[in-house]
């Protein structure tokens, strides 16, 4: 079956630094490839999401880029603001057959305002 | 926006009772998922539903678990005789048709004592 990794496991950065979260999967068949993101004690929610036909996504401050090749996959935030920290989880699945989501293990990120 | 909602938010119970956790899914969509995250660990996926059948589950997904829609509009998962290791917090999420995209409920804190 499909294995997300996810590092770094906890990241630190000063209000107004970009973050980098990185992930790589296994299954060389995924090929949907979301972002969560996980306020204490609430909900895991979507914040993006990329498919494999595509290398690059961007939202505001949030993108998230695709190595289909290497099988990796990265959320970038730029500008982050004190009400970014959270536990953010990448993802990955097929868009065919089972859907359901392989999450990896989480990164813990704290702005420092 | 219409969200996923779950019922209790918090469940304790004795080891070796019967417990249901209750699930509103979005009301036009049409997949329905179950996932658990232990305190401070991955999400992990438990099985999903679709067309009123278990379409996929994992290893944790054991004879002890089940799942029903009874009504067209609860989705509920049942664990019939609960265990000290089943204690973590319990999501349902659901798609639409098309869409990809999961959206979780708040989850339910289920502790077993």
């Amino acid at each position: 079956g499909e294995n997300v990794e996810q590092h770094p496991s906890t990241l630190s950065v000063q209000e107004g630094d970009s973050a980098v979260i990185k992930c790589t999967y296994s299954d060389s068949a995924s090929n949907y490839f979301p972002w969560y993101k996980q306020e204490l004690g609430k909900r895991p929610q979507l914040i993006i999401d990329i498919r494999s036909n595509v290398g690059e996504k961007k939202d505001q401050r949030i993108a998230v880029t695709l190595n289909k090749t290497a099988k990796h996959f990265s959320l970038h935030i730029t500008e982050t603001q004190p009400e970014d920290s959270a536990v953010y989880f990448c993802a990955a699945s097929w868009d065919t057959g089972r859907r359901a989501l392989t999450f990896g293990s989480g990164t813990r990120l704290q702005v420092q305002p | 926006e219409p969200e996923v909602t779950q019922t209790p938010s918090h469940q304790v119970t004795q080891m070796g009772q019967e417990v249901i956790l209750r699930c509103v899914p979005i009301s036009n969509h049409l997949y329905f998922y179950w996932y658990r995250q232990i305190l401070g660990q991955k999400v992990e996926f438990l099985v999903s539903f679709y067309n009123n059948e278990i379409s996929e589950k994992s290893e944790i997904f054991d004879d002890q678990f089940s799942v029903e829609r009874p009504d067209g509009s609860n989705f509920t998962l049942k664990i019939r005789s609960t265990k000290l290791e089943d204690s973590a917090m319990y999501f349902c999420a659901s798609r639409g048709g098309a869409g990809l995209d999961q959206f979780f409920g708040p989850g339910t804190r289920l502790t077993v004592l």
